[in-house]
């Protein structure tokens, strides 16, 4: 089956750090750019992280850059976010994304694959 | 950066209806543009791609248009599974893109 799971999401204290962990399966995984994104409580989406192919470049979001770091092992099928100095800010669903690229004319990139995401609660 | 706005946020709606929801860019975004659909409690699912395709899943009362900076979504004749929100997403500069805040389709 093609899915994605992700794990790791918990309860965490202001300033403390969580690693999130997406396990692909179903398809190459090593040909689809990941992406992770957020979903605060009755907010919207937020594209936060994103990391490449073969040469695993990243991408952030200002809110997150210099505290989360996105990482892959294409060995494991799987992603991963590394989130430090979290602050309430980041509580959120935590969604790790596949996205395709298509040439038509031009590139186009679209997320096609969502996991069911996890929750991450940062509280005192 | 490239800012994505939606209208209405919101809208109600009856089964049977013919629904338009816009979203516009603050800058030429070409057709770099997709559209999602969240139902309650779950993961977005890919409803519209590329400004107007149409994955293959997708119900064909489902169609995208627009380019440039205007873009619009619209379902054809409601059904009862299509209540949810909708939002757009440019991917049209350096990733990761953004979303419009969406639109929340609501039963009449």
């Amino acid at each position: 089956e093609v899915q994605l799971v992700e794990s790791g999401g918990g309860l965490v204290q202001p300033g403390g750090s969580l690693r999130l962990s997406c396990t692909a399966s179903g398809f190459t995984f090593n040909t689809y750019r990941m992406k992770w994104v957020r979903q605060a409580p009755g907010k919207g989406l937020e594209c936060i992280a994103s990391i490449g192919t073969s040469l695993f470049t990243e991408h952030y979001a200002d809110s997150v850059k210099g505290r989360f770091t996105v990482s892959r092992d294409n060995a494991k099928n799987s992603a991963y976010l590394q989130m430090n100095s979290l602050t309430a800010e980041d509580s959120a669903v935590y969604y790790c994304v596949r996205e395709v690229e298509m040439w038509q004319q031009d590139y186009f990139y679209y997320m096609d694959l969502w996991g069911k995401g996890t929750t991450v609660t940062v509280s005192s | 950066d490239i800012q994505m706005t939606q209208s209405p946020r919101s809208l109600s709606a009856s089964v049977g209806d013919r629904v338009t929801i816009t979203c516009r860019a603050n800058q030429n975004i070409k057709s770099h543009l997709n559209w999602y659909q969240q139902k309650s409690g779950k993961a977005p699912e890919l409803l519209i791609y590329a400004a107007s395709g149409l994955p293959s899943w997708v119900p064909s009362r489902f169609s995208g248009s627009g380019s440039g900076t205007d873009f619009t979504l619209t379902i054809t004749s409601l059904q009862p599974e299509d209540f949810a929100t909708y939002y757009c997403q440019q991917a049209y500069s350096t990733a990761p893109y953004t979303f419009g805040p969406g639109t929340k389709v609501e039963i009449k």
